[in-house]
Formats: structure tokens, C-alpha cells, sequence
């Protein structure tokens, strides 16, 4: 398995201002996904982070109102931007170690209230 | 397009088993995953299927069936602690980014 923070691990915000996530893992991978949960929904995607290159992002989601660093193999920021109440959310990073062991895991969460 | 289905809610007993289905049909296909959520807290691993068949792990075992776009996960000898949310995710390799899609996820209840 793999070893992954976020932090902060909860914040309450005004609307209007921004947060940054970050999520640090314990060692090298290739791949890092932000996913957004809602109050009693399921998992969305909101885009997946590769080292040197910039991020991809769903539908629904785009880069000025969530910018993404990968600045190395084990570091990701997520920036909730100009946040208003209906970004109240936990916020997840997850990773992927590529080849040769496909399986994802997720961190703890960061739960986000904009008031 | 992308569909992952499996049942909203179920009820069990402590000390039986239980079957939660995932049906899906996706672009494309490179796994499947099952992870528990407990209230607040970040889903954990359960198990990831990529060939057809039966796989166990204790008392989670999970089941795949490609040609039918289906999955199980069975829980065995029940205990109060399972009682969590059960989610199906599955892994799309279109587009190159192997992005995991997850359904909507089944709230398992255990009762004494």
C-alpha cells in the first residue's frame, strides 16, 4: 500500500477566497488523482496530475477554478479557487503506482466548508 | 459513456454472508475495484480484479465476470464493524490516463 497525507485535514472558508490541498505520499509514483465527495454522493473525478505535464480534468472541472501543481513524484497541490458553498466537500487525493501494481488508494481527505 | 450500478442500500445480520453487485458498462476496461467507506472517512482498498473469476482475501472475496460486465464482493461471517458504504469503481484506460469511474455505492447495514 502507500503512505499518503493531506493537509489541511478539514478548513472552513468564506466564500470568495481560495485553499490549497496538499497531498504528499511516502514514495515515488507515477500517478496522482484529485477527487472531490460531496455530502452522501459518491466519488467524482476531478482530474489526474502526471509529473511534467499538466493536469487533465474531467468534465465539469476546469483549470482557473482548480488549478493543480505536480512539481515531482511525490507531491501534488489541489486549489479550490474563489470557493463558494457549493464547493463544501472532502477533497481526496489518490495514487496510482503504475506499472506492475495497479492498485489505487486513497488519503484521509480534506473536508472543506464554505460559508 | 460510463455506467457503474449497484444497489443503494442493504440489510444483513451479524455472522451471515452477504453479496453486493456491481453491474458496468464502460468505454473501456483495465480492472475493477472494491473499497469500503465508513462514515467520514476516506475509502480503503479492498480489492482490485482484472481477470475473470473468483479472488479472496479472508472474509471479502470478489468476483468478475468481464464478458458480463459484472462483479460481486461477498462478505462473509458478518460483524457489526462491516457495516459501511461499499463502493464498485472501474478502471477505463481510454484517453490514456487510466482514470477509475465509481458508482454511487451500497450502504451495508449489519444488525444483531
Amino acid at each position: 500500500s502507500a503512505v499518503i497525507s493531506q493537509k489541511p485535514s478539514r478548513d472552513i472558508c468564506q466564500r470568495g477566497t481560495s485553499l490549497t490541498i496538499q497531498c504528499q505520499v511516502d514514495s515515488q509514483v507515477t500517478m496522482m488523482f484529485w477527487y472531490r465527495q460531496q455530502p452522501g454522493q459518491s466519488l467524482t473525478l476531478i482530474a489526474t496530475a502526471n509529473q511534467g505535464s499538466e493536469a487533465t480534468y474531467e468534465s465539469g472541472f476546469v483549470i482557473d477554478k482548480f488549478p493543480i501543481s505536480r512539481p515531482n513524484l511525490t507531491f501534488s497541490t489541489l486549489t479550490v479557487s474563489n470557493m463558494s458553498p457549493e464547493d463544501s466537500s472532502i477533497y481526496l487525493c489518490s495514487v496510482d503506482r503504475g506499472q506492475g501494481n495497479r492498485e489505487q488508494y486513497f488519503g484521509p481527505g480534506t473536508r472543506l466548508t464554505v460559508t | 459513456g460510463q455506467n457503474i450500478d449497484q444497489p443503494t442500500e442493504m440489510t444483513a445480520t451479524e455472522g451471515a454472508i452477504v453479496q453486493i453487485n456491481c453491474t458496468y458498462q464502460t468505454s473501456g476496461f483495465n480492472g475493477l475495484f472494491w473499497y469500503q467507506q465508513h462514515a467520514g472517512e476516506a475509502p480503503t482498498f479492498l480489492s482490485y480484479n482484472v481477470l475473470d473469476g473468483l479472488e479472496e482475501k479472508g472474509r471479502f472475496s470478489s468476483f468478475l465476470s468481464r464478458s458480463k460486465g459484472y462483479s460481486y464482493l461477498l462478505l462473509k461471517e458478518l460483524q457489526m464493524k462491516d457495516s459501511a458504504s461499499y463502493l464498485c469503481a472501474v478502471r477505463d484506460p481510454a484517453g490514456g490516463y487510466q482514470k477509475v469511474t465509481f458508482g454511487t455505492g451500497t450502504k451495508l447495514q449489519v444488525i444483531p
